[in-house]
């Protein structure tokens, strides 16, 4: 069975633009989670989709959206991008809410 | 909120060394998992505890959950170099979110 695969891998913006990166879940798989690490806060919960829903939803800013189509697949996008926002994206795909997540390998993203 | 707190942060060992890493909250979990990550990856889920007392073994690491669901261990055995990772717990609580623990960069050498 396929991994998560993520896509891009590695992503330079500038401040002020905006982006959109993509996740392809593990086949079978209807829940879909992003989150941002970074050396500092670590790990932290951005939404979860499942089924086309956003089911739950971190602390951070309106910036911050994603949605997620009938296949399964997401897409996170983040507006007027901060120096801050860089990070690495990870998203995790399961099998159903809350359980056992499988991550891909993340985009790197360098605001400057 | 529910935290998870993970001790130590760092953990700088050589090769054949023992080691144990806690994981604390003052909230009850559902169930409670553990992943490793390596520098560019993203975490690999290494064990599942879903029981009070619950101990789980996968070849030198010894996974347990505390009797009232609020804390864990992980303890390697002899550790080696392909151990080093970043360690990261997390629970499974209210509304079926994760919340992910601290982390503790573990580093083995030889």
């Amino acid at each position: 069975k396929a991994g998560v695969t993520q896509t891009p891998r590695y992503l330079i913006k500038t401040r002020g633009q905006q982006v959109t990166l993509s996740c392809s879940p593990i086949s079978g798989h209807r829940s879909v989670s992003w989150y941002q690490q970074t050396p500092g806060q670590g790990l932290q919960f951005l939404f979860e989709y499942f089924s086309e829903t956003q089911r739950n939803k971190g602390n951070f800013p309106g910036r911050f959206s994603g949605r997620q189509f009938s296949n399964s697949r997401s897409e996170m996008n983040v507006s007027t991008l901060e120096l801050g926002d860089s990070a690495l994206y990870l998203c995790a795909s399961s099998s159903w809410t809350g359980y056992e997540q499988y991550f891909g390998p993340g985009t790197r993203l360098t605001v400057t | 909120t529910q935290l998870l707190e993970q001790s130590p942060q760092f953990l700088s060992i050589q090769e054949g060394e023992n080691l144990t890493v806690y994981c604390n909250s003052s909230s009850v979990f559902s169930s409670l998992q553990w992943y490793r990550q390596e520098p560019g990856e993203g975490p690999v889920l290494l064990v599942t505890v879903v029981t009070g007392g619950e101990v789980k073994k996968l070849k030198r690491l010894t996974f347990q959950f505390g009797d009232a669901r609020k804390d864990s261990s992980l303890h390697i055995t002899a550790a080696q170099t392909g151990d080093t990772g970043l360690y990261l717990c997390a629970g499974a609580g209210t509304a079926s979110k994760l919340t992910f623990g601290t982390g503790t960069r573990l580093q083995v050498t030889l």
